[in-house]
């Protein structure tokens, strides 16, 4: 159950677009569309921002978007806003049934 | 309102054991998959466990065998106990709710509840 890659920061300037990209394995992100995304803010609970790859829950920016290319699943932030700094992890679930998170993107707002 | 409250954490000695809370209000724990992450201080989440509405269990390689996940009848609590204690458990852990069966979408959070595992 190694962690998913993700890289460990990325930086944009307001108003630009940034993707976080989630590597895994043919025996989870690659074997269903259960890629997950997650911001956290310093020392508050995570918060979901993408389920299934690319659907966004009620409530969340349109700013967010998911998508997936085999092994490979992205998180694109556009249009990026100074609260958008965070820490963001990707989730999958794998084929033993349990879930494996990323290793976490620093994203910083210049 | 729903939401998750977690509680029990505190400071523990290696190897001792410790039982974890989660209450949920807004809906029930038997009626949805119910699971476990942890944050160790400064670094990454990980996935500790989950409670299908069938019953089954998983859980991560990291726990198997010391930790086991459960709930009560009332149907609203979650626990987790954590015997064997290791320094390495140190983290927030939160319980959250998984809103489409399995798939990790971790739609509710709890506030989280905070194990020292040290002497």
């Amino acid at each position: 159950q190694s962690a998913l890659t993700q890289p460990a920061s990325v930086s944009g300037s307001p108003g630009q677009s940034i993707t976080i990209s989630c590597t895994g394995s043919s025996n989870d992100v690659g074997r269903y569309n259960y890629v997950s995304w997650y911001q956290q803010h310093p020392g508050r609970a995570p918060k979901l921002l993408i389920s299934e790859v690319n659907r966004r829950p009620s409530g969340v920016s349109n700013r967010f978007s998911g998508s997936k290319s085999g092994n490979t699943a992205s998180l694109t932030i556009s249009g990026l806003q100074a609260e958008d700094e965070a820490d963001y992890y990707c989730c999958s679930s794998t084929s033993s049934n349990t879930h494996v998170f990323g290793t976490g993107t620093k994203v910083t707002v210049l | 309102e729903v939401q998750l409250v977690e509680s029990g954490g505190g400071l523990i000695q290696p190897g001792g054991s410790l039982r974890l809370s989660c209450a949920a209000s807004g809906f029930t724990v038997s009626g949805s998959y119910m699971n476990w992450v942890r944050q160790a201080p400064g670094k990454g989440l990980e996935w500790v466990s989950v409670l299908y509405t069938g019953g089954m269990t998983y859980y991560a390689d990291s726990v198997k065998g010391r930790f086991t996940i459960s709930r009560d009848n009332s149907r609203t609590t979650l626990f987790l106990q954590m015997n064997s204690l290791r320094a390495e458990d140190t983290a927030v852990y939160y319980c959250a709710r998984d809103s489409v069966w399995g798939s990790g979408t971790f739609d509710i959070w709890g506030q989280g509840t905070m194990v020292t595992v040290s002497s």
